[in-house]
């Protein structure tokens, strides 16, 4: 089993529309969660960044951290075109140092 | 403004010729890593140099070397490229290594071996 589980897609919504991502995890140490969006042939650059539980906001993103659960989601509203990449969630504890975990990516398809 | 470049950005190799990936960042960070991203799965990290400090992961193969001559730079050589090694290698900084600090990553090299 993987550390990291995260559905690989493709997630296709029409523009406007909410995407909803997420990712579950198995080892219960990981503190620190990021949301990684990955276009294609590029590298990966850091869109979220949550430390523990509860929800982070920022413009049309929004991250949760569900502990008890295991379970993080973003979510991404009024979705245009442009989001359309695959989006690759992160997570570290604190004697990981800077070693992230990787889930696999989804890949996200925002239609006109 | 290009803080993480790598090069190539493709590159072609034959089954057991030995190849060399390149890294270069402006960022002066102090901390540079490289991750093996193999088609739709998650980017595994094989080593990281903090400073001239070298750290390989456990799982990391012996025909995966790294060399960081300066902090600018930092090569990734594969000695005997398999079929397995074909992937998208992302080379990585960071301005030290507290939990959570922020890596950014290069565009990537895609390695194919025929």
């Amino acid at each position: 089993q993987k550390e990291v589980e995260q559905d690989p897609g493709p997630l296709s919504v029409p523009e406007g529309a909410i995407v909803s991502l997420n990712c579950t995890y198995s080892n219960s140490a990981f503190q620190y969660f990021m949301w990684y969006r990955q276009y294609s042939r590029k590298g990966p650059e850091l869109l979220m960044y949550t430390y523990s539980s509860g929800n982070k906001e920022d413009g049309r993103f929004t991250a949760q951290v569900d502990k008890s659960s295991k379970y993080i989601s973003l979510f991404i509203r009024d979705s245009q075109p442009s989001d359309s990449a695959t989006y690759l969630c992160a997570m570290t504890f604190g004697a990981a140092g800077n070693k992230l975990t990787f889930g696999g990516g989804t890949r996200v398809l925002v239609k006109p | 403004d290009a803080m993480v470049i790598q090069n190539p950005r493709y590159q072609v190799t034959q089954f057991g010729k030995p190849v060399t990936l390149s890294c270069s960042q402006t960022l002066n960070h102090n901390v540079m890593y490289w991750y093996q991203q193999k088609s739709s799965q998650a980017p595994k990290l094989l080593f990281h140099y903090y400073d001239k400090d070298f750290n390989n992961e456990a799982d990391t193969p012996d025909n995966f070397q790294s060399r960081r001559p300066n902090t600018s730079f930092c090569f990734l050589d594969i000695r005997s490229p398999g079929l397995g090694d074909a992937a998208m290698y992302l080379c990585a900084t960071s301005r030290g290594l507290t939990v959570g600090e922020e890596q950014y990553f290069g565009p990537g090299t895609r390695l194919t071996v025929t």
